[in-house]
């Protein structure tokens, strides 16, 4: 079945870019997402992009996708304080329309 | 605010008993999905409706049940609750069928199990 992998933890300092990376295994997936959520809160949608699409750039945030391996990646310049969140790639399942979600990658931002 | 509320948002309760999770989708939106989240497994996939009717199904267990009104306002019905069940359960909705433009989810309710 689907599977996205991500890795737990990146550690930045403040001003420095971050990348969360993420791999997934549906190539038929058509949106792949990246959603925020921080402590005690509901998950917010960041950006998405298309599968026709290799790059995307929303202000601080470019997503980067590579379908021949199946790689997306989040980076955030200029990372700040208030950055501090867990970070989730999802894949839409193709059929079904329901967001299939990583293990969330834990950015902590040192001042 | 997201547009999508849940109710209550903190839920303790005993081994056994059956408790009730309401979500009121942003409004226009038509389709509701509902995830567990805990620990250990991540966020999982339970039930997704879409206009009333149910359009997929993921890891729900057959003690939890869910549904969507003509209202499309839904509810999560867990049962015969067990400690493991502790979790935030999220509802998110999108406008369509599909969700192409991703999901908006609410702030979850927290359920602990004692």
């Amino acid at each position: 079945g689907e599977d996205v992998e991500q890795s737990l933890f990146l550690s930045v300092r403040e001003g420095d870019s971050s990348v969360i990376n993420c791999t997934y295994t549906d190539s038929s997936s058509t949106y792949l997402y990246w959603y925020k959520q921080e402590p005690g809160a509901g998950l917010q949608l960041l950006t998405y992009i298309f599968s026709n699409m290799d790059m995307k750039q929303d202000q601080r945030l470019t997503v980067l996708l590579n379908k021949k391996d199946k790689h997306l990646s989040l980076r955030i310049a200029d990372t700040q304080t208030g950055d501090s969140a867990i970070y989730f790639c999802a894949e839409m399942e193709n059929q079904g329309g329901k967001l299939i979600f990583g293990q969330g990658t834990e950015l902590s931002v040192k001042p | 605010d997201s547009g999508v509320t849940q109710t209550p948002k903190h839920l303790i309760t005993a081994t056994g008993q059956r408790v009730t999770l309401r979500c009121s989708p942003r409004s226009g939106d038509l389709s509701v999905y509902w995830y567990q989240q805990s620990l250990d497994q991540g966020l999982q996939f339970l039930i997704q409706y879409y206009n009333g009717e149910e359009r997929a199904k993921g890891n729900i267990l057959e003690r939890f049940s869910a549904q969507q009104f003509p209202d499309l306002h839904s509810e999560l019905n867990l049962s015969s609750l067990e400690l493991g069940d502790s979790a935030l359960y999220f509802c998110a909705s999108s406008e369509s069928f599909g969700g192409a433009r991703g999901y908006t989810f609410g702030s979850g309710t927290r359920l602990t199990v004692v």
